[in-house]
């Protein structure tokens, strides 16, 4: 889920479905990943994160796997309800200081 | 606990005004910071504190001032603002940079224009 431009890339899906939402992170110094949830005219929502020495957490009905080998992250959300909808963004902490944000996926959800 | 606030919600600006963006929390939140979003684009870090007396400069600080006086205050000074400062600001608070199950509050926003 890399945006070009002003476009964010966006990912529709039917209500119900499972949704998985990509993320390639650039620095592999990262200590620890973050998915935020922004629903439109809000501040971003905590979803989930995992720290650099995992591969795979799971909270509810979202899981987040870490591939560092390819410098991936993902997340994944079951039975995806319209309430779901909003932009996606993954973060990385690095150095226990900074959280750098990439740049977000729009997620639909059609009942 | 009211979280994060932010005040204004909106603002619109002249080119070369000064104006402060309110920031408080009511958590104990050690680390605060700020952010600031464009049109398509993920938050970008403008400054940070990881407590009451110190702050840092985050990714793209030029042309923004802070301060950490008290635990709860990290307000956020444009000194002379510019059409290119045109976003969308948040804050946020966490209680410590790094933790397991680590949460980063945000505030709801302040919405500049600068003409």
């Amino acid at each position: 889920g890399e945006s070009v431009g002003l476009h964010l890339p966006t990912l529709s899906v039917q209500e119900g479905d499972n949704s998985i939402i990509n993320c390639a992170y650039s620095n592999s110094a990262s200590d620890y990943f973050i998915w935020y949830k922004q629903e439109s005219g809000k501040g971003p929502q905590f979803i989930i994160d995992i720290r650099s020495n995992m591969d795979k957490r799971q909270g509810q009905r979202v899981t987040v796997l870490l591939n560092k080998t390819v410098k991936h992250l993902s997340l994944q959300i079951a039975a995806t309800q319209p309430g779901d909808s909003a932009v996606y963004f993954c973060a990385e902490i690095r150095g226990y200081s900074t959280l750098t944000f990439g740049k977000g996926t729009m997620l639909l959800v059609s009942p | 606990n009211a979280g994060v606030t932010q005040t204004p919600k909106f603002q619109v600006l002249k080119t070369g005004q000064s104006m402060t963006l309110q920031c408080a929390q009511d958590m104990n939140h050690e680390y605060m910071s700020w952010y600031r979003q464009d049109p398509g684009m993920g938050l970008r870090l403008i400054h940070y504190s990881v407590g009451a007396g110190i702050t840092d400069q985050g990714e793209v600080p030029n042309g923004y001032n802070v301060s950490r006086s008290t635990t709860e205050d990290f307000p956020l000074r444009l000194l002379s603002a510019a059409p290119s400062q045109t976003s969308v600001y948040f804050c946020a608070s966490s209680p410590n940079v790094v933790a397991v199950n680590n949460e980063q509050f945000f505030g709801p926003g302040t919405r500049l224009t600068v003409l």
